[in-house]
C-alpha cells in the first residue's frame, strides 16, 4: 500500500542552522508530495509541493526535491528561525480521488 | 474567502455520550476529508466524502463512527458512545477538485476529550 515515512523527531537546532528532515515514500503510479507544518494548537498548513520527478518546491526559504529514483522528497532550510518550531508532515496523494496519506511527523525544536 | 471552519474547537464528552464534530468546507470545495490525530502517531485518514457520497471509508472504525457530508450544510463526524481511547483532536480538510496534484486545506481542528 502507500506510505510515508519520515526521519523520528524532536529535531532541536540552534538559530541559523541548516536543517533537513528525511522523507521516503511508497506508493503506486505516480504521486503528489506535500509537506505541510503545524503549530502548536493550529491546523496543518501547505508548506510545499511538487507533483512529479525531479520538481522542486519551494517557500519561505524551505525546499524539497521530488527524487524519484530514491522515492525521496527530503526537506530543507539553509538557515532556520526559532520562529520555525513546528510539527513537520510529509504526505502523498497517491492518485486522482484519494485522500492524502501522512507521515507521523516530525517535530522541529529551534533555539536562540 | 473564509478557511476551513471546525466546530466546536474544544469538546468534553462523558462516556456513554455522543460526540457531533462539524466542519464547513472551504467556499467551492466540494471534497471533505476527515483525519484523527494521536500524540507520537500523526494523522490518520478516516473518511473521504464528496457532496451526499461516502467515496472512501477505509479509515473509519467499523463500530460507532459515521460521517455524512449532506446537499447543504456541513459536513457531520459523529461518535457514538464514545470512550476514553476516542479522545484526539480531529481534522477536517478540503479540496476543490479531486485531482492528485491538488493539495488539502485543513481546519483549525476539534479537540474532543473523553472523561
Amino acid at each position: 500500500g502507500n506510505s510515508v515515512t519520515q526521519m523520528e523527531g524532536p529535531v532541536t537546532l540552534s538559530e541559523e542552522a541548516f536543517l533537513t528532515i528525511n522523507c521516503t515514500y511508497t506508493a503506486t503510479g505516480y504521486p503528489s508530495l506535500f509537506w505541510y507544518v503545524q503549530y502548536p494548537g493550529e491546523g496543518l498548513q501547505l508548506l510545499l509541493k511538487a507533483t512529479k520527478a525531479d520538481d522542486k518546491g519551494s517557500n519561505k526559504g524551505f525546499e524539497a526535491t521530488y527524487r524519484k529514483e530514491t522515492t525521496s522528497f527530503h526537506l530543507e532550510k539553509g538557515s532556520v528561525q526559532v520562529s520555525d518550531s513546528a510539527v513537520y508532515f510529509c504526505a502523498l496523494r497517491s492518485q486522482a480521488g484519494t485522500a492524502l496519506i501522512f507521515g507521523k511527523g516530525t517535530t522541529l525544536s529551534v533555539s536562540s | 474567502n473564509a478557511g476551513v471552519m471546525q466546530n466546536p474547537r474544544h469538546l468534553v464528552r462523558r462516556r456513554g455520550q455522543e460526540a457531533r464534530l462539524r466542519c464547513s468546507p472551504m467556499k467551492g470545495h466540494s471534497h471533505v476529508y476527515w483525519y484523527r490525530q494521536l500524540p507520537e502517531e500523526g494523522l490518520k485518514f478516516m473518511v473521504y466524502l464528496q457532496k451526499e457520497n461516502i467515496i472512501d471509508e477505509s479509515g473509519m472504525p467499523k463500530e460507532r463512527f459515521s460521517a455524512e457530508f449532506p446537499k447543504e450544510g456541513p459536513s457531520i463526524l459523529r461518535i457514538q458512545q464514545v470512550v476514553r481511547g476516542d479522545s484526539a483532536a480531529y481534522f477536517c480538510a478540503s479540496s476543490p477538485t479531486p485531482q492528485v496534484n491538488t493539495e488539502a486545506f485543513f481546519g483549525q481542528g476539534t479537540r474532543l476529550t473523553v472523561v
